[in-house]
């Protein structure tokens, strides 16, 4: 069975720092690219970055670029979004997907609720 | 941002069909196939269809998918109270190098 879990998050003061975890199981973690996307209270849903299954390749949103950065532990089956110069909004609940070769999310975890605010 | 427009909210009472409508561009949905995304309330959203029209396992074939040009839309044949929850379009937009979302569509059961 597919299994996707976060970890991490928290309340943070504007301009702090925090880094969300995702342990996955049950499938080989380094055949699949992963995703992080994100949910604002009461919103929708809002991608934030993609990384392949080698990490060779990268993408962000334009509203995270320079700020957030996604990575890959293969030994930890783990995947990582470092957050920085948060800001009020990026309040959210993040959820790590797993791809499908840049086609859909197929598995999402339950996500973390990340509070930006003083 | 979204950058896929759905309708706000669709209803029906049960048994009943239901559409949802997604409009995107030429950068998704028109060079990418439409995924759609089940989410209850407090929950993680779900894959519902995927690659325009197919199923993942365990969905019911009530759930159906289509795609034509740059749109897209799903429809709810034989409407359950169960469907209560919000609906996502998504596709790969080549331009912006991401995924794009709709805006979300509310199906309330009456």
């Amino acid at each position: 069975e597919v299994q996707l879990v976060e970890s991490g998050g928290g309340l943070v003061q504007p301009g702090g720092s925090l880094r969300l975890s995702c342990v996955a199981s049950g499938f080989t973690f380094s055949a699949y690219s992963m995703n992080w996307v994100r949910q604002a209270p009461g919103k929708g849903l809002e991608w934030v970055s993609y990384i392949s299954s080698s990490s060779s390749t990268i993408y962000y949103a334009d509203s995270v670029k320079g700020r957030f950065t996604i990575s890959r532990d293969y030994a930890q089956n783990s995947l990582y979004l470092q957050m920085n110069s948060l800001r009020a909004e990026d309040t959210a609940v993040y959820y790590c997907a797993r791809d499908r070769s840049r086609s859909y999310p197929d598995y999402w975890g339950q996500g973390t609720l990340v509070t930006v605010s003083s | 941002q979204s950058v896929l427009t759905q309708p706000p909210s669709a209803s029906g009472t049960p048994g009943q069909r239901v559409t949802i409508s997604c409009s995107g561009s030429s950068s998704n949905i028109g060079s990418s196939t439409v995924n759609w995304y089940q989410q209850l309330p407090g929950t993680a959203p779900k894959l519902l269809i995927y690659s325009n029209n197919q199923w993942p396992s365990g969905v019911p074939d009530r759930f159906s998918g289509s795609k034509s040009g740059t749109s897209a839309s799903l429809a709810i044949s034989g409407l359950q109270s169960e469907d209560e929850a919000n609906y996502y379009c998504a596709a790969w937009d080549g331009s912006l190098n991401g995924y794009v979302f709709g805006t979300g569509t509310e199906v309330t059961v009456l």
